[in-house]
């Protein structure tokens, strides 16, 4: 149980292009969904939290404007980099809390690797 | 603030070899202790959750430890398949996890 996937698994765009990538918990419903991004070698940076039916809570020093979030359901949430360049370039994960969880734990799924050139 | 520091940050073992890694954590209030392990090009799999001291979990090689200042993560006879990254975090806010930076897990054959 406690599945969760991202598509796609890679992405390779052009600076400038816009990227969206999908979210989706698969055997459970889950309010809140996250957005981290990892650079190599290093640990999660959480970029948002994303709650159904709501706008996103950005981290400091994350651009809304260019990291756009919706969760439009209680299985799928997605991020669109708007304009990629090139620093966008990273390993994006999500993670998912099941709705009716009493306890704080995070699923994760696969991640996405993004390459923008 | 709160804060999760991970040590060491890279271990290196020979298969069999037995050690433990540790995860300090400064919380007002701790709901909670996440261990996770991530492969390479992967997103973190879930392995414990510990919520009070002198708690204990186990799974496989794997053993979970919990203090009211830190946790550790005990690996007896590690295999070369347990070489990855593991994390650990504490809930910060109303939602949120504080990972810390990890430690590099690498068992040699």
């Amino acid at each position: 149980g406690a599945v969760v996937s991202q598509h796609p698994s890679w992405v390779i765009c052009k600076s400038g292009t816009s990227v969206k990538i999908e979210c989706r918990s698969l055997d459970f419903q889950a309010t809140t969904m996250f957005w981290y991004r990892q650079f190599p070698k290093q640990s999660l940076m959480l970029m948002a939290t994303s709650n159904e039916g709501s706008k996103a809570t950005y981290e400091q020093g994350v651009e809304k404007d260019k990291f756009l979030i919706n969760h439009a359901s209680l299985t799928l949430s997605t991020l669109t980099v708007t304009s990629a360049h090139p620093e966008d370039s990273s390993f994006y994960i999500c993670s998912a809390n099941p709705l009716d969880s009493r306890t704080y734990e995070q699923y994760f799924g696969p991640g996405t690797r993004l390459t923008v050139t | 603030e709160d804060q999760v520091t991970q040590s060491p940050e890279a271990l290196r073992l020979q298969e069999g070899e037995s050690s433990s890694l540790n995860c300090s954590y400064t919380v007002s209030g701790l709901r909670g202790l996440f261990w996770y392990r991530q492969d390479p090009g992967k997103g973190p799999e879930f392995l414990f959750t510990l919520y009070s001291a002198g708690e204990e979990k186990e799974k496989e090689r794997l053993k979970a430890t919990l203090t009211k200042k830190e946790s550790f993560l005990h690996i007896t006879a590690p295999k070369p398949e347990d070489s990855a990254t593991y994390l650990c975090a504490v809930p910060q806010g109303a939602q949120k996890l504080v990972f810390g930076q990890g430690t590099r897990l690498t068992i040699n054959p």
